[in-house]
């Protein structure tokens, strides 16, 4: 069965650092992976899509990257602003099961 | 393009009545996906629907059940409402086209049961 672990659950950091965010998934064997933003109480936006047969990708300011043997994704955001605080949540979404399996989430405060 | 909606936004119901929720796919979509999403915590798969039929579920009760209509939109039912069924109810969209493939989402419908 798989599982989806995002640590930290929060994390606090002052405008202007660069920080990454990770997620960790039990069954190697996924379809994709993506990463999105949810603002309070607002539903969820898709940030990047990473297919299994990539490594990474980039969008702006955020990197995704994928390594399926170590069962890791991490999103890297640089220069972080006020404006990123919101949650990120990671879900992959596997071979033949069409459903998308989440994270907890990792509630991130940009200080400014 | 409008993207994934979904109606109503927000809801209070009273524990034992029935609710139905509704969602509106992006288009080009020909898939639905309900989740249930508690406060704090990540979403839940409930069930998709694709070619008007419910084609996966997750471990929700029969209380839950859905629709999808031939111009692709959807409908999540829920009977016999309980206090725990409070969540933010998201719908998600996407192209089939044979495998998992990059989803949608609407802005949710927050439903408090009292």
């Amino acid at each position: 069965k798989q599982e989806v672990t995002q640590i930290p659950a929060a994390l606090s950091v002052p405008e202007g650092e660069n920080l990454v965010l990770n997620c960790s998934f039990t069954d190697s064997a996924i379809y994709n992976l993506q990463w999105f933003r949810q603002d309070p109480g607002k539903g969820l936006t898709s940030l990047l899509l990473i297919q299994s047969s990539q490594r990474e990708q980039t969008s702006g300011r955020l990197n995704a990257s994928l390594d399926k043997s170590s069962g890791r994704s991490t999103l890297y955001i640089a220069a972080s602003q006020p404006g990123d605080s919101a949650t990120y949540l990671c879900a992959v979404g596997g071979g033949s099961n069409y459903q998308l399996i989440w994270g907890a989430g990792t509630k991130l405060i940009i200080k400014p | 393009d409008a993207g994934v909606t979904q109606s109503p936004t927000h809801l209070i119901k009273t524990r034992g009545q029935q609710v139905t929720l509704r969602c509106s796919p992006k288009s080009g979509h020909d898939t639905v996906s309900w989740y249930q999403q508690a406060l704090g915590q990540g979403p839940q798969f409930i069930f998709q629907y694709y070619e008007e039929e419910e084609r996966q579920r997750g471990n929700f009760p029969d209380r839950f059940s859905g629709h999808q209509f031939p111009n692709y939109s959807s409908e999540l039912n829920v009977n016999a409402l309980l206090l725990g069924d409070s969540a933010l109810y998201l719908c998600a969209s996407s192209a089939l086209a044979g495998g998992p493939a990059e989803q949608y989402f609407g802005p949710g419908t927050r439903l408090t049961v009292t």
